[in-house]
């Protein structure tokens, strides 16, 4: 079974805006990773956070942890068409599970 | 360095054959996972290792076998293909899990007919 499920399912946005996909997930966990996949290609690191930390920035990402929740939220700021993907976040505890993933889409 | 890579890119397979999808990293990452993604059901993980000779189900680890004789490689052996096969299927590894993320291979596209 899937342990994250991200939300929403699809989000379309215009360019310069901000994008914020959620993730929420069921049990314990040593740390939640973002990945990025491009149609039809493989999927790429974006962030790790750990389960003792709360938020982290990467250039124009910006993750947060509520393991209170078991939440995580990835924003992405002054988006870009270039940042037109599926977004993953995969939580890790003995092995690394996948949600199910956003669509954004960035217009021009 | 070259990464994750994976072989073939694309395959098709009647029902019944068997095949191996290969993996190898050059990164000398212990840990290797491999995981099938179907349409809107992300990826889910079939079979991972910690280290040279140490393997592990995963989620669906039903039909397909693995081994791990190095550091290097991992692959992925479908026994006895069926038409529910039919996957995009990622090879990825790490080297420190608690505090670095996966690198993932581009992928293999197969078709059981």
């Amino acid at each position: 079974s899937q342990q994250g499920e991200e939300d929403p399912q699809a989000l379309s946005i215009q360019e310069g805006e901000n994008a914020t996909m959620n993730c929420s997930y069921k049990t314990s966990i040593n740390n939640l990773q973002w990945y990025r996949q491009n149609s039809g290609r493989g999927l790429v690191h974006l962030i790790l956070i750990r389960s003792n930390e709360r938020e982290k920035h990467s250039g124009r990402l910006r993750v947060t942890l509520d393991t209170s929740k078991k939440s995580s939220s990835l924003l992405i700021t002054a988006s870009r068409a270039a940042d037109t993907a599926s977004y993953f976040c995969a939580t890790f505890r003995s092995r690394l599970t996948f949600g199910e993933g956003t669509q954004l889409t960035v217009n021009p | 360095n070259a990464g994750v890579t994976q072989t073939p890119k694309f395959q098709v397979l009647k029902t019944g054959q068997s095949m191996t999808l290969q993996c190898a990293q050059d990164m000398n990452h212990e840990y290797m996972s491999w995981y099938r993604q179907d349409p809107g059901m992300g990826l889910r993980l079939i079979h991972y290792s910690v280290g040279a000779g140490i393997t592990d189900q995963g989620e669906v680890p039903n039909g397909y076998n693995v081994s791990r004789s190095t550091t290097e490689d991992f692959p992925l052996r479908l026994l006895s293909a069926a038409p529910s096969q039919t996957s995009v299927y990622f090879c990825a590894s790490s080297y420190d899990r608690l505090n670095y993320g996966y690198t993932f291979g581009s992928g293999t596209r197969l078709t059981v007919v």
